[in-house]
């Protein structure tokens, strides 16, 4: 069964680094989202991609992030100057259809540590 | 926007037993409704989803309630199995684009 896949599973980085995760959607689908969860919490949304661009993104989503579809089957997030409250799980989901038929899957998420 | 409330926090039940879990939400423009399933270390999987214009959707052992008037929705697990420890998030969907706005989760044990 097609899957979400995301690498690394766990990133350590120093505050004020730039990170970047990666995400392999499923082939087939057309619309792609980051969402975020710290220790604890519930799942956030960030942002969401279709079509080479941003669609919507959050509150949470300012000017340290960005995201790229580098290539047919890649799609990154990078946050550009990491902060300590940057920590937590994201996840990367994807879906064949746009609202409001999108079921979506996720990835099993890379657990970034800013220390 | 969107905000949803999740209730219980935590729940256990004696394996066979059903679990429910309740959840509101604010935005009456909301049309979709999934329900997710974490187990430790791993990313939310879709378990089963409603749409505005049913009421009630089952599979297998889960089935989904969704009351517009009253704005909640209902998630429901009947004879349950060890396996089925996890933390359960409900959603909407807010906007045109399709984000999901999560609930706080519960997490469910069940003993055998």
């Amino acid at each position: 069964e097609p899957e979400v896949t995301q690498t690394p599973s766990h990133q350590v980085t120093q505050m004020g680094q730039e990170v970047i995760l990666r995400c392999v959607p499923i082939s087939n689908h057309l619309y792609f989202y980051w969402y975020r969860q710290i220790l604890g919490q519930k799942v956030e949304f960030l942002v969401s991609f279709y079509n080479n661009e941003i669609s919507e993104k959050s509150e949470i989503f300012d000017d340290q992030f960005s995201v790229e579809r580098p290539d047919g089957s890649n799609f990154t997030l990078k946050i550009r100057s990491t902060k300590l409250e940057d920590s937590a799980m994201y996840f990367c989901a994807s879906s064949d259809l746009g609202a409001p038929y999108n079921e979506q899957f996720f990835g099993p998420g890379t657990r970034l540590t800013v220390l | 926007g969107e905000n949803v409330e999740q209730h219980p926090s935590t729940l256990s039940v004696q394996e066979g037993d059903s679990a429910v879990i309740k959840c509101t939400y604010s935005d009456s423009a909301s049309n979709y409704f999934p329900w997710y399933k974490q187990e430790l270390g791993k990313g939310p999987q879709l378990i089963i989803d409603i749409r505005s214009n049913v009421g009630e959707k089952k599979d297998q052992r889960i089935a989904v309630t969704l009351n517009k008037t009253a704005k909640h929705f209902s998630l429901h697990i009947t004879e349950t199995q060890p396996e089925d420890s996890a933390v359960y998030f409900c959603a909407a969907m807010e906007g045109s684009q399709g984000n999901l706005i999560f609930g706080k989760g519960t997490k469910l044990s069940v003993k055998p």
